[in-house]
Parts: structure tokens; sequence; C-alpha cells
């Protein structure tokens, strides 16, 4: 069965970096695309990320854009989100989600249970 | 960018009621509209996607349907396992979630 496992997370200070990881297990992870999306405390959902199977494609929500760097392993199963410049509305859960494309659009199909992030000096 | 706007934010509701969350889109997003599941502790849920197509194993008491820039999750019959927050989500272009409504015990 799938299996989306997040890593990584924890208290930071502002301006501070982190790196989060999620591995993946149960599909053939080099075939998917992949997303990072967050969750502030008792706040929506909110995209943040994708990287293609292959690492080629990659985008970013502005509210992130140039502050934060998504990668691939492909040989590891795992994907991962560098996060710097930590400010403290980067408090949230982050979970990643694996895509299913149809006639080119995509959606989440599975997700991992989330890493906590807390940006706080 | 495209804004996604849901209708409740909150729905106070008893078992057994039909329930109803709209969903907007600022913009057309053809039928590219997927609805999730949220319990409190829990990672979203995909529960349909293209609006209406629902996902293997959720129950058929749930329904989707619109196009263009509105849509619908139904619930005909209102269970105890459906107290829960739902989402949309657009994924026309990049991806966007609407607000939340969260569906709450009267």
């Amino acid at each position: 069965q799938v299996q989306l496992v997040e890593s990584g997370g924890g208290v930071v200070q502002p301006g501070g970096s982190l790196r989060l990881s999620c591995a993946a297990s149960g599909f053939t992870f080099n075939n998917c695309g992949m997303n990072w999306v967050r969750q502030a405390p008792g706040k929506g959902l909110e995209w943040v990320a994708f990287i293609g199977y292959d690492g080629n494609k990659i985008y970013y929500a502005d509210s992130v854009k140039g502050r934060v760097t998504i990668s691939r392993d492909n040989s590891k199963n795992t994907m991962y989100l560098q996060m710097s410049s930590l400010r403290a509305e980067d408090t949230a859960m982050y979970y990643c989600a694996k895509d299913v494309r149809r006639d080119g659009n995509r959606y989440f199909d599975y997700w991992g249970q989330g890493t906590l992030v807390t940006i706080s000096s | 960018d495209i804004q996604m706007t849901q209708s409740p934010s909150t729905l106070s509701v008893s078992v057994g009621d039909r329930v109803t969350i709209t969903c907007r889109a600022s913009q057309s997003i053809s039928n590219w509209l997927a609805w999730y599941q949220q319990k409190p502790g829990k990672a979203p849920k995909l529960l349909m996607h293209e609006a209406s197509s629902l996902e293997s194993g959720v129950p058929s008491r749930f329904s989707g349907s619109g196009s263009g820039t509105e849509f619908t999750l139904t619930i005909s019959s209102l269970q105890p396992d459906d107290f829960a927050t739902y989402y949309c989500q657009q994924y026309n272009s990049l991806w966007t979630f609407g607000q939340g409504t969260k569906v709450e015990i009267k």
C-alpha cells in the first residue's frame, strides 16, 4: 500500500533553515509527481511546491518562492523541501502528497501524516 | 491565480441530514476540481476528482456536481463518520484549495 512518511520538522528560530524529507513506498516513485502542502494551526490547506517525476518540472507558491527548494532522489524514493529565511507565518504542518495525472491535470491521491514546523524565537 | 471560495464556512447538522457545500472558482476550471475530507489531527483524504468521480471506497452517499466556476459536494444522509472539514481544490492551473467547510454536530 502507498505510504508517505514525512520527517525533519521541528522548532526553528526566525531566519533559520530546515530540510524536510518525505520517504515514499508502495508505488513507483519515479513515475509520479510529488507535492508539499502545508496547514497553519487551525487554518486551511495551502499548496507549497510541486516536482515532476524526474525533477525537471518544478513549481512554487508565491508565498515561498525564493525561500524554499524542492528536490527528489529517485534512487532513495525520497522527496525533500529545503526551507530557509523562515518566518513565523511558515509555522504549519507540512504534508507531502503524491499526485495522479489525468489528461495532463494532476490532483493529490495520497498524503502523508505530516511533519510540524514551528518558527519561534 | 485562481481563487476558490467555499460556503458555508461551518455547517451545524444532525445525523441523517442532507448536506450541501458549494465551491466557486474565480475563473473557469472546467471540471478540474477535487474534494477532500479532513478529520482533526489527520491528513486530508481524497473523496472525488473531476468534480464528480468518486474515489474507490468512498460511500455512495457522497456526490459531486458542477463545471466551470460553480461546484457542489452533497452528502445525501449524513453519518456519524462524516463530521469533518471538507475542502475543494482546483487543479486546472497549479493548485488552490478552498478555505474549508466544517461540518459539525448540531
